[in-house]
């Protein structure tokens, strides 16, 4: 099993430029997450989903859109891309709200 | 008021001993989950215990304990036995209850750095 991956590792982003964040998980999960990690701080829930093609917003939601296509597959979509988004970005998944909770090596953007 | 506190910006420990981290919450929900997880250096985020509000007892995965003192809105956790491998960034979390089982909010603590020391 490759666990959680998230392409790309690291983007560095125009004012105004858009780009998709790929994670995929290969253990059949129901819940998938993306969070964001800024600098000395803990994470936020920026967008999460229970299940293919049910997706909500966490604590962090605006600039930002998700799709859940597949059970393995949950992109973050940035648009419009603002300095404010510059950070460090982690998908995650677990089976059931208790579950452990395997996340990806996380996605460096910057925004310029 | 902070969702999330842990007060505790550094600590240090000699390897082999136990080490506790602190953390209160604040929540007026009656389901609500709180995690602990443990970053590197390295950056990964690692899964490491998790509570649920209406777990009577508390939750254990090897050295990991948490503490977990309702009443007192507190899910403390406990590593036995520290090892070098210990030192790291560690952030309390909490889920509070959505309907149908899903996740209304997710709040993480600032984080405690802990270093082992040999």
């Amino acid at each position: 099993n490759a666990g959680v991956t998230q392409t790309p590792k690291f983007r560095i982003l125009k004012i105004g430029q858009s780009m998709t964040l790929q994670c995929t998980q290969d253990m059949n999960h129901n819940y998938m997450y993306w969070y964001r990690q800024d600098p000395g701080m803990g994470l936020k829930l920026i967008y999460y989903s229970v299940g293919a093609g049910i997706t909500d917003k966490g604590e962090v939601p605006n600039g930002y859109n998700v799709s859940r296509s597949t059970t393995e597959d949950f992109p973050l979509r940035l648009e419009l891309a603002a300095p404010s988004q510059t950070s460090v970005y982690f998908c995650a998944s677990n089976q059931g709200p208790r579950d452990t909770q395997y996340f990806g090596p996380g996605t460096r953007l910057t925004v310029l | 008021a902070q969702k999330i506190t842990q007060t505790q910006p550094g600590m240090f420990v000699q390897e082999k001993e136990a080490v506790t981290l602190d953390c209160t919450y604040d929540t007026s929900d009656q389901s609500y989950g709180l995690f602990w997880y443990k970053q590197p250096s390295s950056g990964e985020m690692i899964f490491l215990i998790y509570q649920g509000s209406y777990d009577e007892q508390n939750a254990t995965e090897g050295r990991y304990s948490l503490n977990f003192q309702k009443a007192r809105k507190s899910a403390n956790l406990v590593i036995s036995a520290s090892q070098l491998g210990d030192s790291a960034m560690y952030f309390c979390a909490m889920r509070e209850g959505g309907p149908s089982g899903g996740y209304q909010k997710v709040t993480f603590g600032i984080g405690t750095k802990l270093q082992v020391i040999p």
